[in-house]
C-alpha cells in the first residue's frame, strides 16, 4: 500500500515568487492536512481538507492557501514568498477522525 | 487553549539503557486524542501510538510502552533497552474537540541520541 506522497522533495525559490506543493494521500483517505515545520516555531497546523472542503485553518496569513481535488489529492500554494517561509512542509492523510494521521516525507522549501 | 509540553529538549543515553520521554498536555475538552510520532533524520513523521481520552490503559508494544494518566495530564513514552536506531526526534501531539476540528497540536519535541 503506497504511503503519502509529497512532491517535490526539495525546492528553492526566490523571495517574492510563488510556489505550489503537492500531496497524494493514501488511497481511500479523504482527509488531508498540512503542517509547517521550522526550527523556531516547531510543527504548526496550516489547514485540513475533507472531501474537497476546507474544514479547519491554522493561524497563517492569506498568502498560504490550499485545495483538495475530487481524488483527494491536495495542493498547497504560497504566494509572495518570504525568507521566513523556508521550512519543511508536511502533508498527512487520515481515513477518518478517529484514526491517526500518516505523514509524507515532506517538501523542504528554501526561500533565498 | 490546547497545549502540549515536552520539557526535555534533548536526551542522550547509552545503548541498552531505558529512557522515558515526558509529555504533559492541556485541554478543556473531555474528548481528545493523544499521539506520539517519531521523526528520523529523513524528516518523515512516523506514527507510533494513538490514545483516546476515555482509555487510560497503558500499552506496551515490543520495547515501547506508554503511560497515560489523566489525573496528571501526562502521556509518557518509555523505550526499554534503547538501540542506536531509536535515535530521532520524538513528538507528542494532541487532537482535541469534535469532528469539525482535526488539527494536531504538537509539543516541541525531544531529541533522543542513543550512543553505541
Amino acid at each position: 500500500k503506497a504511503g503519502v506522497t509529497q512532491t517535490p522533495r526539495y525546492l528553492i525559490k526566490t523571495r517574492g515568487q510563488q510556489v505550489t506543493l503537492s500531496c497524494s494521500p493514501i488511497s481511500g483517505h479523504r482527509s488531508v492536512s498540512w503542517y509547517q515545520q521550522t526550527p523556531g516555531q516547531g510543527l504548526q497546523f496550516l489547514f485540513e481538507y475533507f472531501s474537497e472542503t476546507q474544514r479547519n485553518k491554522g493561524n497563517f496569513p492569506g498568502r498560504f492557501s490550499g485545495r483538495q481535488f475530487s481524488n483527494s489529492r491536495s495542493e498547497m500554494n504560497v504566494s509572495t514568498l518570504e525568507l521566513g517561509d523556508s521550512a519543511l512542509y508536511l502533508c498527512a492523510s487520515s481515513p477518518s477522525y478517529s484514526y491517526g494521521y500518516t505523514f509524507g516525507s515532506g517538501t523542504r522549501l528554501t526561500v533565498v | 487553549a490546547q497545549k502540549v509540553t515536552q520539557a526535555q529538549t534533548e536526551i542522550s543515553v547509552v545503548e541498552k539503557e531505558d529512557v522515558t520521554l515526558d509529555c504533559v498536555y492541556e485541554t478543556r475538552d473531555t474528548t481528545y486524542y493523544l499521539f506520539w510520532y517519531k521523526q528520523p533524520p529523513s524528516g518523515e513523521l512516523v506514527f507510533l501510538i494513538r490514545r483516546n481520552s476515555f482509555d487510560e490503559q497503558n500499552e506496551i508494544s515490543g520495547r515501547y510502552s506508554w503511560n497515560f494518566q489523566k489525573s496528571t495530564s501526562s502521556f509518557n513514552f518509555t523505550i526499554t533497552a534503547s538501540q542506536v536506531v531509536d535515535s530521532a526526534v520524538y513528538f507528542c501531539a494532541l487532537r482535541w474537540g469534535d469532528t469539525g476540528r482535526r488539527a494536531l497540536t504538537f509539543g516541541s519535541g525531544t531529541r533522543l541520541q542513543v550512543q553505541p
